[in-house]
C-alpha cells in the first residue's frame, strides 16, 4: 500500500515552455502533498507543501509564479513549471502525507526534467 | 534552519563488511528521523524511521540508532551485500510553522559494495 505515482518520468523539451507534472496517490488520500527538487549529487530540497485545496506554501527562493501547484483533490497534484530555462532542469519529486501519527511521506518515483 | 550532515560522502567496501553510515542535524527539535535509500534516477525507499523518543530501530540487516540531544543519528548495516549499492538519504523530521511539518534532507551517502 501507500503508492505514489508520477507522470511524466522523464521529459525533455525547449527553453521557454511550459511543463506539467503529475504526482497521484494511489491507494490513499493525501492531505499533504510536498514537492522536492534534486540537483545531481545533491539533497532533496522541498520547494512546496500543498494542502488539499489551499493555496501551495513555498519555501524561501522559490519563485511561486514559475512553480505553479494545483492540490484539486485527495489523490492528486500537479506541478507546471513555466517557461522553463536549462537551469530548471533537475530531478522532480513528489510525496504525500499517509497521515500516520508518525508524519510518513510516501514518495514518487521521480521526474526528470531536461530543458534544451 | 536545520542543516543535515552525512559523513562519509562516499564509501567502498568488499562484500560481507559491516559497515556504518552517519547523520548529523543543527536542530535537536524534531519530530522523528527517518532513513532513505536512493538508487541511481529512482525515488527513495523509505527503510527506518525513528521517533524522536526512540533511540533506535531495527529491520533485518539494518540497524538505525538516534542520539536527539546530541544531533546524531547512525546507520549500520551489517553484513553488506552487492545489492545494498545506493545512496542513503538521512532525513530529520520537523515543524515548518503552524500545523505543517517539514522533512529536511542531508547529501546522502553513495554506498558501493564490491563482490
Amino acid at each position: 500500500g501507500a503508492v505514489v505515482s508520477q507522470h511524466p518520468s522523464w521529459v525533455i523539451c525547449k527553453s521557454g515552455t511550459s511543463v506539467k507534472i503529475e504526482c497521484r496517490s494511489l491507494d490513499f488520500q493525501a492531505t499533504t502533498m510536498f514537492w522536492y527538487r534534486q540537483f545531481p549529487k545533491q539533497s532533496l530540497m522541498l520547494m512546496a507543501t500543498s494542502n488539499e485545496g489551499s493555496k501551495a506554501t513555498y519555501e524561501q527562493g522559490v519563485e511561486k509564479d514559475k512553480f505553479l501547484i494545483n492540490h484539486a483533490s485527495l489523490t492528486l497534484s500537479t506541478l507546471t513549471v513555466t517557461s522553463a530555462h536549462p537551469e530548471d532542469s533537475s530531478f522532480y519529486i513528489c510525496s504525500g502525507d499517509g497521515t500516520s501519527l508518525f508524519n510518513t511521506q510516501y514518495f514518487g518515483p521521480g521526474t526528470r526534467l531536461t530543458v534544451l | 534552519k536545520q542543516e543535515v550532515t552525512q559523513i562519509p560522502a562516499a564509501l567502498s567496501v568488499p562484500e560481507g563488511e559491516n559497515l556504518v553510515l552517519n547523520c548529523s542535524f543543527t536542530d535537536s527539535a524534531i519530530y522523528n528521523l527517518q532513513w532513505f535509500r536512493q538508487d541511481p534516477g529512482k525515488g527513495l525507499t523509505s527503510l527506518l524511521l525513528i521517533q524522536s523518543s526512540q533511540r533506535e530501530q531495527t529491520s533485518g540487516r539494518l540497524n538505525a540508532s538516534l542520539d536527539k540531544s546530541s544531533g546524531r543519528s547512525t546507520l549500520y548495516i551489517a553484513a553488506s551485500q552487492p545489492g545494498d549499492s545506493a545512496t542513503y538519504l538521512c532525513a530529520v523530521i520537523g515543524s515548518s510553522g503552524g500545523s505543517n511539518y517539514k522533512l529536511t534532507f542531508g547529501k546522502g551517502t553513495l554506498l558501493t559494495v564490491n563482490p
